[in-house]
């Protein structure tokens, strides 16, 4: 157990379905980030938050559209996915986005069908 | 953006020690060297983080040369429980970039 937690664990989705992920930090930090792992790929940073702020969108489709409402709360609201959106979808915390730990939730895996 | 290399796979044996070495060669003056190990559908863990010579924990030892650009884990004595993607990562949070990872298979 690392502090963060997501929710769902999984998920399943039409194309046309609007579902969102979430993500809770219980330790305290100023700094979230979405990663998605697809298969047999390295993961890949989306977005990051610093202080509720966006500093970070890796060329991320407009279909994903992150959402950090405080510092302890990140979500990943998801609408029109494609199939090769199916992946785990990883969330993580540090101290800030300058820190050099981050601590991993336990990912939610999405099936796009 | 520093970038990490490392072996791609290993094997080893039950009680065995196993060293995976990474090289960095454009670490910042500033950067740490972290180690995280992750387990087939879940988040990657924290095992070690170092920033010169060597730092010891209950689960491994992480070795960092003088010039920083490389670091070797090394976990004494795996157990099964230990076969798992293990990660080298160099730099701060929000500039991270994963690679591939070493695949360490442990066989009884």
């Amino acid at each position: 157990e690392t502090g963060v937690t997501q929710t769902p664990r999984h998920l399943v989705m039409g194309m046309t379905n609007k579902k969102s992920l979430k993500c809770e930090q219980h330790l305290g930090h100023n700094a979230m980030y979405w990663y998605k792992q697809s298969a047999k790929k390295p993961l890949e940073l989306m977005f990051v938050y610093n202080f509720k702020e966006q500093t970070e969108n890796n060329s991320v489709p407009s279909r994903f559209s992150p959402e950090c409402p405080n510092s302890s709360h990140l979500f990943l609201h998801l609408h029109t996915l494609q199939p090769e959106d199916s992946a785990l979808y990883l969330c993580a915390s540090s101290q800030d986005a300058s820190a050099d730990t981050q601590y991993f939730g336990p990912g939610t895996r999405l099936t796009v069908l | 953006l520093a970038k990490t290399t490392q072996p791609i796979s290993m094997d080893s044996y039950e009680g065995q020690e196993v060293n995976i070495t990474c090289s960095h060669n454009n670490i910042a003056t500033n950067d740490y060297i972290t180690w995280y190990q992750q387990f087939p559908s879940q988040g990657p863990r924290f095992i070690i983080q170092g920033y010169k010579t060597k730092v010891t924990n209950e689960v491994a030892s992480l070795f960092i040369p003088a010039d920083r650009k490389s670091s070797t884990l090394s976990l004494p004595r795996v157990s099964l429980s230990d076969t798992a993607v293990y990660y080298c990562l160099v730099g701060r949070t929000d500039k991270l970039i994963f690679g591939t990872g070493t695949r360490l298979q442990v066989f009884p």
